[in-house]
């Protein structure tokens, strides 16, 4: 069964300091992998899709990174705007989404 | 518009009523989807509509459940007989291409906090 495992559960960090999200994975052919991010009261908004392992993608401050078991969402330098809900997902089937429980980031000013 | 627009943004239902939920997505964005987001539970697929291909409506938890799309645009959840368990964030996505987005990803709306009480 496809299935994606988000940690930490919950991160706090200081403006400034560097991290890393994880979001592991098990499937059978990944097809697609996607970052999310959602603050509260709002949907998710679409950050990344990374479609095979060794596969990088960057926005901002923000890094996605891919393996054949795991994707890492790397916050370089954070600020307290990138405070927020960090989703991954995984395609299923067609045009399902199957979400992680997500990393709740929040970064202290 | 220039987002997915969702009404109403809160709902709040006596149990056992039926409710409908609106969802206006991007104009052009041929593909729409809803997924439930249940407090401590990650998002949920429910429908998925493209174009006008039959939905794949596998995600639907209960016949209770049913989505229409009209005209290719807006689309309306309908729950018949309510029950607490339906309670929840029920968000409206939409894709300028089908599928999982692709490059593009989905657009999500704010979503509807439907409470049933």
């Amino acid at each position: 069964e496809d299935q994606v495992t988000q940690s930490p559960e919950a991160l706090r960090l200081q403006e400034g300091e560097s991290s890393s999200l994880n979001c592991s994975y098990t499937v059978s052919g990944l097809r697609g992998l996607f970052w999310y991010r959602q603050d509260p009261g709002k949907g998710p908004e679409f950050l990344f899709t990374l479609y095979s392992a060794g596969e990088e993608k960057e926005k901002e401050r923000l890094k996605a990174t891919l393996t054949k078991k795991e994707s890492f969402l790397h916050i370089t330098a954070p600020k307290p705007e990138d405070s927020a809900t960090y989703l991954c997902a995984l395609i299923q089937g067609a045009q399902k989404l199957v979400f992680g429980q997500g990393t709740r980031l929040t970064i202290n000013p | 518009g220039a987002g997915v627009s969702q009404s109403p943004s809160n709902k709040v239902t006596e149990k056992g009523k039926d409710v409908e939920l609106r969802c206006d997505p991007i104009s052009g964005h041929t593909a729409l989807y809803w997924y439930r987001q249940s407090l401590g539970q990650g998002l949920e697929f429910l429908i998925y509509f493209q174009g006008n291909s039959a939905p794949d409506k596998s995600g639907l938890p209960s016949d209770r459940f049913s989505a229409e799309r009209t005209g290719g645009s807006v689309s309306t959840l309908t729950i018949q007989r309510t029950q607490q368990e339906d309670s929840a964030v029920y968000l409206c996505a939409s894709s300028v291409v089908g599928g999982s987005g692709g490059d593009y990803g989905y657009t999500f709306g704010s979503g509807t906090r439907l409470t049933v009480v």
